[in-house]
């Protein structure tokens, strides 16, 4: 079935170094790609998205890559502050009728921890 | 706006006991989620709903129900709880068509003993 998988599951970096978080899915069909962000005890929160017609894609200090070939993307965050430890969730679309709507697959996370 | 809003934010149940989620999004969006979320695991998709009066399964959909009677409310039932869905359950909405972004709200901590 199709499946997304995240890596790292934990990732702890010095504020001001980057963070990268990469993820791989098994779906040729999916055509879009979010980045979600969940602090604790909240839900999460879109910051960033592809599509498949786009390599790459920046807002301030996060972009995110695509590799349709490989089937991988990846989440880049630059300069990083201790507000950006947070849960970070990939996720991958893909079809499921032709009414349009698209079911999301996610990963299993990434906990990020950004020590000052 | 309030976004995408639900009720309640805890509850603890007995095992075999019933109950209700209910999910309100203030934007107008077609299609509607619900989604649990277990440690390891992401986000696993329930039941959705692309429209009032439409509910379909997803990826988990034993042991629940869904109802989509306004367009702006969608509710996730659980007739005979069990201690496997002891979980956070999200929902999320978003505005159909070619709009793909899915927004959520601040979930519904569920632990059934």
């Amino acid at each position: 079935g199709e499946n997304v998988e995240q890596h790292p599951s934990t990732l702890s970096v010095q504020e001001g170094d980057s963070a990268v978080i990469k993820c791989t899915y098994s779906d040729s069909a999916s055509n879009y790609f979010p980045w979600y962000k969940q602090e604790l005890g909240k839900g999460p929160q879109l910051i960033i998205d592809i599509r498949s017609n786009v390599g790459e894609k920046k807002d301030q200090r996060i972009a995110v890559t695509l590799n349709k070939t490989a089937k991988h993307f990846s989440l880049h965050i630059t300069e990083t502050q201790p507000e950006d430890s947070a849960v970070y969730f990939c996720a991958a679309s893909s079809t499921v009728f032709s009414g349009g709507y698209n079911k999301l697959i996610f990963g299993a996370g990434t906990r990020l921890a950004v020590h000052p | 706006n309030a976004g995408v809003t639900q009720t309640p934010k805890f509850r603890v149940l007995k095992t075999g006991q019933s109950m209700t989620l209910l999910c309100a999004q203030d934007m107008n969006h077609e299609y509607m989620y619900w989604y649990r979320q277990d440690p390891g695991m992401g986000l696993r998709l329930i039941h959705y709903s692309v429209g009032e009066g439409t509910t379909a399964k997803g990826e988990v959909p034993d042991g629940y129900n869904v109802s989509r009677l306004k367009k702006q409310n969608f509710l996730l039932g659980l007739e005979s709880a069990a201690p496997s869905q002891t979980s956070v359950y999200f929902c999320a909405s978003s505005l159909g068509g070619n709009s793909y972004e899915q927004y959520f709200g601040p979930g519904t901590r569920l632990t059934v003993t």
